[in-house]
């Protein structure tokens, strides 16, 4: 069975800073996709970025990037320029890519960041 | 944003009584999920469905049955409301499985006093 933990419950950072989400996952799968959600208190869910853990490469959204390590199973997220709006529970996700997938996601136990003025 | 909608939005509702959450999509998406959010776990699959009437369980569908009977709605049944099931609620939809991103309801408020 995949898990997912997020060791870190709550975060702050000063707006215009630079601040690292941490992520780790447990799988015995070689192909999967990781995922970083957004929820602001309007509650809704926001997809911020996706990895292929196939590709090398580091995926990238704009201010929002990420560090896939993928021998160490360690998928974080930083946020760079930090802003008021970035303000959110961050979750971490998981996802099989298996031919018969579902698309069902695994989520982590979320990551309160507060962005201060 | 995807097309899709949760009601109600709010509920608080008595233990022992039975709840219907209503998810309706204008996507036509074949998949559609309803996951449950709770302090300390985050999302947690209840149960999916992968077409008309076909649908299965996930990590944590005791007490919960769901019913799909037109593409567009999903309907999420706690058959007797328990205390422990007081939650917010999530429906999601996406195209293939795993292909593409999943797109979130609005969630719903559940209170079972």
């Amino acid at each position: 069975a995949q898990t997912v933990t997020q060791s870190q419950p709550e975060m702050s950072v000063q707006e215009a800073e630079t601040v690292t989400l941490s992520c780790t996952y447990d799988t015995s799968e070689n192909n999967y996709y990781l995922f970083w959600y957004k929820q602001p208190p309007s509650r809704q869910m926001i997809l911020v970025i996706r990895q292929e853990a196939y590709k090398q490469q580091n995926a990238t959204e704009n201010r929002f990037s990420v560090n896939f390590q993928k021998a160490a199973k360690s998928f974080s997220l930083k946020i760079s320029d930090s802003q008021l709006g970035d303000t959110a529970m961050y979750f971490c996700a998981f996802m099989k890519h298996v031919t018969s997938n579902t698309g069902k996601l695994i989520f982590g136990q979320g990551t309160t960041l507060q962005v201060k003025p | 944003d995807a097309g899709i909608t949760q009601s109600p939005r709010h509920k608080v509702t008595e233990t022992g009584t039975p709840v219907t959450l209503r998810c309706h999509q204008t996507e036509n998406h074949r998949y559609m999920y309803w996951y449950r959010q709770d302090p300390g776990h985050g999302l947690r699959l209840i149960h999916y469905s992968y077409g008309v009437k076909d649908t299965d369980k996930g990590e944590v569908s005791d007490g919960y049955s769901v019913s799909r009977s037109k593409t567009e709605d999903f309907l999420l049944t706690l058959e007797s409301a328990t205390s422990s099931q007081t939650s917010v609620y999530f429906c999601a939809i996406s195209t293939q499985g795993g292909n593409t991103e999943a797109f979130f309801g609005q969630g719903t408020r559940l209170t079972v006093v």
